[in-house]
């Protein structure tokens, strides 16, 4: 099956700084999306992107497909934005495969 | 409902016993997903519904573990003779058409432990 690998595992940050998340894949997917899982633990999709670029706010996420990875963009970073960062894609239509996630922590 | 809910938020048991976790997903989405998060690692996909039927239930990680929706809405995991290895957060998540080229909208999950 679809394995997913991210990078870094922890990132501790200023308030105020930028970051970049990495997902890789061990093959083509046919979808991928980016969570967020706040402290409380709730999962909250921030982009289905299977391809191409997305901006939401202070985050973006570049999918390149061809190369099987994607890469989420934190940037002006906030206390509010601690948490862990889950990619993860499908081989198929039904089953999203998650990576391990990253966690991070922003300082104020 | 406005997002998917999730019955018990919390559940102790005792090793051995039944249990069953409820899954109410958001009015009209066709597809639901069951996943099982344990401390530190992602979520992992269990079962995949489409309406009333399961169309993949790879994830099931033993005959333990078996999940209905008999009207097409609502899920019932169900546990049984549970282990002290079952202790995890079981995620429910729901998308309006079938397929994971939909956006999935997940519960708050419900934090199992089996003493």
């Amino acid at each position: 099956g679809i394995q997913v690998e991210q990078s870094p595992p922890d990132l501790i940050l200023q308030e105020g700084a930028n970051s970049t998340l990495r997902c890789n894949f061990s093959d083509s997917v046919n979808n991928l999306q980016w969570f967020h899982q706040n402290p409380w633990g709730q999962l909250i999709n921030l982009f289905y992107i299977p391809s191409g670029t997305k901006q939401n706010g202070r985050l973006s996420a570049t999918t390149v497909a061809t190369e099987r990875y994607s890469l989420l963009y934190i940037s002006s970073s906030q206390t509010t934005d601690s948490g862990v960062y889950f990619c993860a894609g499908s081989g198929g239509y039904n089953k999203l495969i998650f990576g391990a996630g990253t966690r991070l922590a922003v300082h104020p | 409902g406005a997002g998917v809910s999730q019955t018990p938020s919390n559940k102790v048991t005792e090793k051995g016993k039944y249990v069953e976790l409820r899954c109410d997903p958001i009015s009209g989405h066709t597809a639901l997903y069951w996943y099982r998060q344990s401390l530190g690692q992602g979520p992992e996909f269990l079962i995949y519904f489409q309406g009333t039927g399961a169309a993949d239930d790879s994830g099931l990680p033993n005959d333990r573990f078996f999940a209905v929706r008999p009207e097409g809405s609502v899920s019932t995991l169900k546990i049984q003779r549970t282990e002290r290895g079952d202790s995890a957060v079981y995620l429910c998540a729901s998308s309006p058409i079938g397929g994971g080229a939909n956006v999935l909208t997940f519960g708050a999950g419900s934090r199992l432990t089996v003493l």
